[in-house]
């Protein structure tokens, strides 16, 4: 285990609803990295949040958005949800300043859209 | 072209097979290199990292590299059952903070 953890585990929504999806990072990690893996695919980046600033962002609408709280602990939110963010959201962390940046997983919220 | 792209699976193999699972990928500036295995329901956890070419070794598990190609591999010797899984390989960009995941290639290792 990697003492990341994430919740729900499990989430249905309908389309155009928001969601919110936790993650509390491993004792001692700053940074968190969010993920949408598809069923079959690999993760995708959807952004990273160091010190409370997000730090990078991949090729995701301004309706994915995220924060991160003093104690490393974060949320992702889904606006206006479409049936294709139906995936698993993985949130990862690690302690940046540490070559490599190695990212530790949690085990996912899987996310349903109808 | 994908930045990462992984042979397509799936894989089956008996049991003590050697394993062989690749990657290429496109960006010259990638430096670290990582395999993450993945359950079924689970998230993915890392299994080995390296930044060099060369090969690593941790075990039944070999991690090698070929900066020259942009060609990474996994080897797996003596392969068990409990070695079934999605195997991804996963590529850090020089800025460090973004992951780049290969697609997945999964394996089952029959008894």
């Amino acid at each position: 285990e990697t003492g990341v953890t994430q919740s729900p585990t499990h989430l249905i929504k309908t389309r155009g609803q928001q969601v919110t999806l936790r993650c509390s990072s491993q004792s001692g990690h700053n940074t968190v990295s969010w993920y949408q893996q598809a069923l079959g695919q690999g993760p995708q980046f959807i952004f990273q949040y160091y010190r409370e600033e997000e730090n990078g962002r991949g090729n995701f609408p301004p309706r994915f958005s995220g924060l991160q709280f003093p104690n490393y602990s974060s949320e992702l939110n889904v606006n206006a949800l479409e049936l294709d963010d139906s995936a698993l959201y993985l949130c990862a962390s690690s302690l940046a300043g540490i070559e490599p940046d190695t990212q530790y997983f949690g085990p996912g919220t899987r996310l349903t859209v109808l | 072209q994908k930045e990462v792209e992984q042979d397509p699976g799936p894989l089956s193999v008996p049991e003590g097979a050697i394993v062989s699972l690749n990657c290429t990928y496109s960006n010259s500036a990638f430096q670290y290199f990582m395999w993450y295995r993945q359950y079924s329901r689970k998230g993915p956890e890392l299994l080995m990292y390296t930044y060099s070419s060369g090969n690593k070794e941790d075990g039944r598990f070999t991690a090698q590299v070929d900066k020259s190609s942009k060609y990474i591999s996994l080897f797996i010797r003596d392969s068990q059952p409990s070695d079934s899984a999605t195997y991804l390989c996963a590529i850090l960009d020089n800025y460090g903070q973004n992951f780049v995941f290969g697609p997945g290639t999964r394996l089952s290792v029959l008894p």
